[in-house]
């Protein structure tokens, strides 16, 4: 079993819908990230969360430490929101971090 | 700003052969990493450098050799290349202050497309 889960793998919907994105982790952690995958390749971090919910325009991420679960949500998509988002994990006093596999989503105008 | 910078974005090699990839930052961090991508699997750790002068290894180092040149570049080098190493590779870079989480978040290279025939 990865320490890192994702789900849906994909996930195709209609510009304007909420998105939902989730992540479940195993192992305890010192921080999360929710990365960005362009379609050309490019990754971009979008959010790092230790606690609580971070916002960031049209995107919201929340972690619940106990639960060990994280979600991204995206208001009012669009489909310059098509890409794969990943997430990853930060254990205490290590550098590293481990990646979930990423979900593909795709938003059709 | 540049951020990171790897080169080349694409190369092809044919089994054997040796290649060194080139990393570089301009964000003055401490903190670079060396990743791959494959269909299908998360992002796994080749090799990274917490600091100038060390380096560790990740999760998938065999067939792989870096350097930390110094603190501004991290090369990653197939010495023989074999059709497995055909992936995507990403560079990464942090500030790398574990105990300061705003420093921790990665930056990534546009990366590069490896096949090896």
């Amino acid at each position: 079993k990865n320490e890192v889960e994702q789900s849906p793998q994909n996930l195709t919907a209609q510009e304007g819908e909420f998105i939902t994105i989730n992540c479940s982790y195993s192992v305890g952690i010192s921080a999360l990230h929710w990365l960005q995958q362009h379609p050309g390749g490019g990754i971009v971090s979008l959010f790092m969360l230790s606690s609580g919910k971070k916002k960031h325009g049209r995107l919201i991420a929340t972690i619940n430490i106990q639960e060990k679960h994280s979600s991204l949500h995206i208001t009012a998509s669009h489909p310059r929101d098509s890409a794969v988002y990943i997430c990853a994990v930060k254990t205490f006093g290590n550098e590293k971090l481990t990646f979930g596999t990423g979900t593909r989503l795709t938003i059709i105008p | 700003n540049a951020g990171v910078t790897q080169t080349p974005k694409f190369q092809v090699l044919k089994t054997g052969q040796s290649m060194t990839l080139q990393c570089a930052q301009d964000m003055n961090h401490n903190s670079m990493y060396w990743y791959r991508q494959d269909p299908g699997m998360g992002l796994r750790l080749i090799y990274y450098s917490a600091s100038e002068g060390t380096t560790d290894k990740g999760e998938v180092p065999n067939g792989y050799n870096v350097s930390r040149l110094n603190k501004r570049e991290f090369s990653l080098r197939l010495e023989s290349a074999a059709p497995s190493q055909t992936s995507v590779y990403f560079c990464a870079s942090s500030e790398g202050q574990i105990t300061t989480l705003a420093k921790n978040i990665q930056y990534f290279g546009a990366g590069t497309r490896l096949s090896v025939l």
